[in-house]
This record gives C-alpha cells, structure tokens and sequence, in this order.
C-alpha cells in the first residue's frame, strides 16, 4: 500500500524557517517524481515544488524561488521542503504527492505550518 | 501562466441525478488535465486524467471530457459519498507550471 507521511509543520514566525519531510512507502520511491502541493486555509490548491526522480532537476511556483528548495534522499525513501524566509501568505497544509503522468496519483494527509508572530 | 477557471463556484444536487462540473482554461492544454475530489480534512484524491481517464479504482459513474480549453466532470448518478470540492488542474506547460482551478463545492440539495 502506497502512504506518504508529512511532518515538520508548526508555527514559525515571519522570517523564519521549517523543514518539511515526507516519508513513503509502498511503492519504488526512486522512480517517480515527486512534488508539493499547499491549501491555505479555506482556499484551493496550489502546486509549489517538483523533483525528478534523482533530484537533477526541480522546478518551482515563481513566488517560492529563491526561498524554498526541494530534495529528496532516495535512500530512506524521503521528500524534503526547506522553507526559508517565511511569510504569512505562506501559511498553509502542505502535501507531498507521487507524481504520475504529472498529476498526484497518491497525497499524503498534510502537515499545516502557521507562519505569524 | 495558465489561469483555471471553474463553474459554478457551488452546485446544489440531489442523490441520485447528474452533476455536471466545468473548467476552462486560459489558453489551450490539448488533453492536459486532471480532476481530482476532496473531502473536508481529507487530501484530495485523483479521479482524471489526460481529460477523460479514470483513476485507478474511480467508479463509472465519474467521466471527463473535452480538450483545449473547456472540460466538463460529469457524475451520472449522485452518492452521497460524492459530495465534497471538485478541482482541476492543468499540466501542460514544460518546465512545470502546474495549475489548479479555485474548485466548485457540490453540495446535497
């Protein structure tokens, strides 16, 4: 059975930083893209990051460039999202997703970060 | 950017008759789209793609349709299970530039 768990959410202050990680299981984590996928609360869903499946290329959403950086360690069967610089328009549940045909075939169930003072 | 447009914003139907869902996009995405439902704290779930696929394990009665720039979700017959926010996403451009529609809540009438 495929599952990916999120963690490392929380609440940062603005400027700050948060690590997000997304351990899966259940299926060839190497072999696929990967992504991240956020919902700020009450909204829609927004892509944010993917990563090819031996981390060469990643690409981003324009206004996380610069601030945040996808990773993946193949190895232990993780994604990562560090978050740098953090802004309240950041907030949101943020989703690790299996990339297949470049739409999410499997979620996980979302770690919120809260990004105020 | 690719700019998703969904409607209507909420639909009202009762169990059992058909619900009809659109999405337009901004400029053409041939077959590049996908539909996906989720549930309230749930994460959303794949239903579509390449426009009119099902997912693994998605019932018949959900069907997609069109290509370029309009694209319908149709329900044939409503559950009750069905109920929930319905969003669309294009994937046509490369370098990614992966977009959701703002989603239409189905609601029971």
């Amino acid at each position: 059975e495929v599952q990916l768990v999120e963690s490392g959410g929380g609440l940062v202050q603005p400027g700050g930083s948060l690590r997000l990680s997304c351990a899966a299981s259940g299926f060839t984590f190497s072999s696929y893209w990967m992504k991240w996928v956020r919902q700020a609360p009450g909204k829609g869903l927004e892509w944010v990051a993917s990563i090819k499946q031996d981390g060469s290329e990643k690409y981003y959403v324009d206004y996380v460039k610069g601030r945040f950086t996808i990773s993946r360690d193949n190895a232990k069967n993780s994604l990562y999202l560090q978050m740098n610089s953090l802004r309240a328009e950041d907030t949101a549940v943020y989703y690790c997703a299996r990339e297949w045909y470049s739409t999410g075939d499997y979620w996980g169930q979302g770690t919120l970060v809260t990004v105020s003072s | 950017e690719i700019v998703m447009t969904q409607s209507p914003a909420t639909l009202s139907v009762s169990p059992g008759e058909r619900a009809t869902l659109s999405c337009r996009a901004s400029q053409s995405v041939s077959s590049n789209l996908a539909w996906y439902q989720q549930k309230p704290g749930q994460a959303p779930r794949l239903l579509i793609y390449g426009a009119s696929t099902r997912a693994t394990g998605i019932p018949a009665r959900f069907s997609g349709s069109g290509s370029g720039t309009e694209f319908t979700l149709t329900i044939s017959s409503l559950q009750s299970e069905d109920f929930a926010v319905y969003y669309c996403q294009q994937y046509k451009n490369w370098p990614p530039e992966y977009t959701f529609g703002q989603g239409t809540k189905l609601d029971i009438k």
